[in-house]
């Protein structure tokens, strides 16, 4: 059974930087399948994308982001984590890791989540 | 930049009734639209890919349609546990994008 699990600060400083870690298991993190990606949910708001990593450790950005985006694997320990700096009170969030899987011709999408860490700044 | 607009923004129904919700892109996206569910309190749970497959283990009321920029989700018959947010996804060029959501309350 695919499992993933953030861990993290829930309260994090303005202008500190936002640390999450997203530990997977049931699956091969190194699998040529799938990528690894962050998204976020404001307080009674929508989806937002962060950003997506692989396990050689390219990655793509959300554009409104990328200039305070880290985004690193750990394959040995099976696991992904996310910097975000710079944050202010936008960023408070439910932040959300999950997979991304890829079909043949196409993609099939996020098909498996974590259940979400609330990190608020202040 | 793909943008995806749903649409109603809510939608009030009963249990039995037909539930149709629109993801509408401002430019095609061919077929590659996902649609998931979220409840309140749980992460979004994948339910459409590539516009019409249904992911493992959702139940045939839900089903999708569409090609290029319009797209439907459509639930047959609503179950009390199908009340929730709706929200369609599309990736270009590692761009990834989620509509701004539709309800689906009482």
């Amino acid at each position: 059974q695919v499992q993933l699990q953030e861990s993290g600060p829930g309260l994090v400083k303005p202008s500190e930087t936002l640390s999450l870690t997203c530990a997977v298991s049931g699956a091969s993190i190194s699998s040529s399948d799938f990528y690894w990606g962050w998204i976020r949910q404001p307080p009674g708001k929508g989806l937002e994308w962060i950003g997506n990593i692989y396990y050689t450790g390219s990655t793509n950005y959300s554009p409104s982001l990328k200039s305070r985006i880290t985004m690193s694997v750990d394959t040995s320990k099976s696991q992904f984590s996310l910097n975000l700096s710079s944050v202010t009170a936008a960023d408070t969030a439910t932040y959300y890791c999950a997979r991304f899987r890829k079909a043949a011709a196409g993609d099939v999408g996020f098909d498996y989540w974590g259940q979400g860490r609330l990190v608020s700044v202040s | 930049e793909i943008v995806l607009t749903q649409s109603p923004a809510t939608l009030s129904l009963s249990p039995g009734e037909r539930a149709t919700l629109s993801c509408r892109a401002n430019e095609s996206v061919k077929y590659y639209l996902a649609w998931y569910q979220q409840k309140r309190g749980q992460p979004p749970r994948l339910l459409i890919s590539e516009a019409s497959n249904r992911a493992t283990g959702i139940p045939a009321r839900f089903s999708g349609s569409g090609f290029g920029t319009d797209f439907t989700l459509t639930i047959s018959s609503l179950e009390p546990e199908d009340f929730a947010v709706y929200y369609c996804q599309h990736r270009v060029d590692w761009r990834i994008t989620f509509g701004g959501g539709t309800k689906v309350e009482i």
